[in-house]
This record gives C-alpha cells, structure tokens and sequence, in this order.
C-alpha cells in the first residue's frame, strides 16, 4: 500500500534534538491526522487538518507542532521530546474528516524513540 | 458520545479454527463501525465497515462482522484462520455527524495462529 507513505520510518532522538516526521497522501483526500500509537494503549489522535485547516487538537504538548502546506503532506515538528514520547506515530488520511463516511488510511508509521 | 471495548487483548487459536474477536460498543445515536487490521511493521487497514442495511458485513481476506444493536456488539470472525492472519486487529466506531463525532478506537486484540 503506497497511497500514504510516511519518512522516516524510524528515528532516534536525544531530549534536546529538533527533528520532523513528514507525511504524503496520493490519494486526493482532504483530511490528514496524526495519531500516537503506544503500548496497552488505544490509539491517540493528535491532530486533525481539513482542507489545510488545523480542526482538532487534542491537548498535544506544544512539543509537538503540525504543519499542513497542502492537502497532500503533513508535517510533525518535535522538540525537546520526553522519553514517554516513545511511540509509533501515524499519518492517516481520509476524503472527510474523521473517516464517518469512508475509511482512514494509514501510513506505516514513524517509530520514535527519544533516549 | 462513543466509546469501544475490545475484550481480549490476545486471542490464540490454532490453524483451521474460528476466529472470534469481541467487540462492544456504546453509542447515543446509530453507529458507524469499522474493524481495522495493523500487520507488524504497517500502518492500520481497514478490514470493512458498518453504516447501514445489512447487519452482516463482509470484509477481505474472508472476515466478516455482524452487527447486532441488542448486544451493542460487532464481533469480528473468520472461519478458518490462517498463519497470515496474524496481527493485531481494533475495532472502532463512530457517530454519524462528521463534523461532530470522533472515530473512536479499541485498545486493540492481538490474534495469534499457531501451526
């Protein structure tokens, strides 16, 4: 499955690195979100954008910063992460907005591990 | 307001044998509800969907799910597993206003298949 693809699909970082995680949908939909995935842990949404347009924001620390340029790519600036950031984060995609009419799809994830 | 249990977090069975996973759902108003497949290593997949008519849902790789609104349920089988469905699967649902409901997910079920 190529239609979301995720870079890079794993990083390590110290606490006080700046690093981003960026996300390409080929499939013409308008809505993009960012979910952490942990261990024993249901799946956790970030960020929703619509139509380039931050909609959602679920109390994310301010350590983590989206950006939308186009309704193709998505971005997850990080900075000064804490080691319980350790997670897998994935980029998704949808024709509207939290998949109700249709699915998500997911890209394969960027591993993160913050030492 | 929704919300999803997925009872089990692992499930063993052998080759050959049914596949049950348990899900339970709790909804104001009609769900949506989706069942997602995540292989090592990948993002999640969308394995098939409830929205409405028919109460049984067929999806790929030969699972299928019913839903059933007195049980609040929408169990997840197959009927004869294969080593290639292993993988962790989530049950997920949703209202039916997209800009007001949030796809919500389980903590997820680890399927394991042994020879």
């Amino acid at each position: 499955e190529t239609g979301v693809t995720q870079t890079p699909r794993h990083l390590v970082m110290g606490m006080t690195n700046k690093k981003s995680l960026k996300c390409e949908q080929h499939l013409g939909h308008n809505a993009m979100y960012w979910y952490k995935q942990s261990a024993k842990k249901p799946l956790e949404l970030m960020f929703v954008y619509s139509l380039e347009e931050r909609v959602e924001n679920n109390s994310v620390p301010s350590r983590f910063s989206p950006e939308c340029p186009n309704s193709s790519h998505l971005f997850l600036h990080l900075h000064t992460l804490q080691p319980e950031d350790s997670a897998l984060y994935l980029c998704a995609s949808s024709q509207e907005p939290h998949g109700s009419r249709g699915p998500l799809y997911f890209g394969p994830g960027t591993r993160l591990t913050v030492t | 307001a929704q919300s999803v249990t997925q009872l089990g977090s692992h499930v063993s069975v052998s080759e050959g044998a049914l596949v049950l996973l348990r899900c339970n759902y709790s909804s104001s108003v009609p769900p949506y509800l989706f069942w997602y497949v995540q292989y090592p290593n990948q993002g999640l997949q969308l394995l098939l969907k409830y929205t409405t008519g028919a109460t049984l849902v067929k999806g790929i790789n030969g699972f299928e799910a019913e839903f059933k609104k007195s049980e609040t349920s929408f169990h997840l089988t197959k009927p004869s597993a294969h080593m290639s469905d292993a993988a962790e699967y989530f049950c997920a649902v949703t209202g039916r206003s997209y800009n007001t409901d949030k796809l919500i997910f389980g903590t997820g079920t680890r399927l394991q298949v042994f020879p």
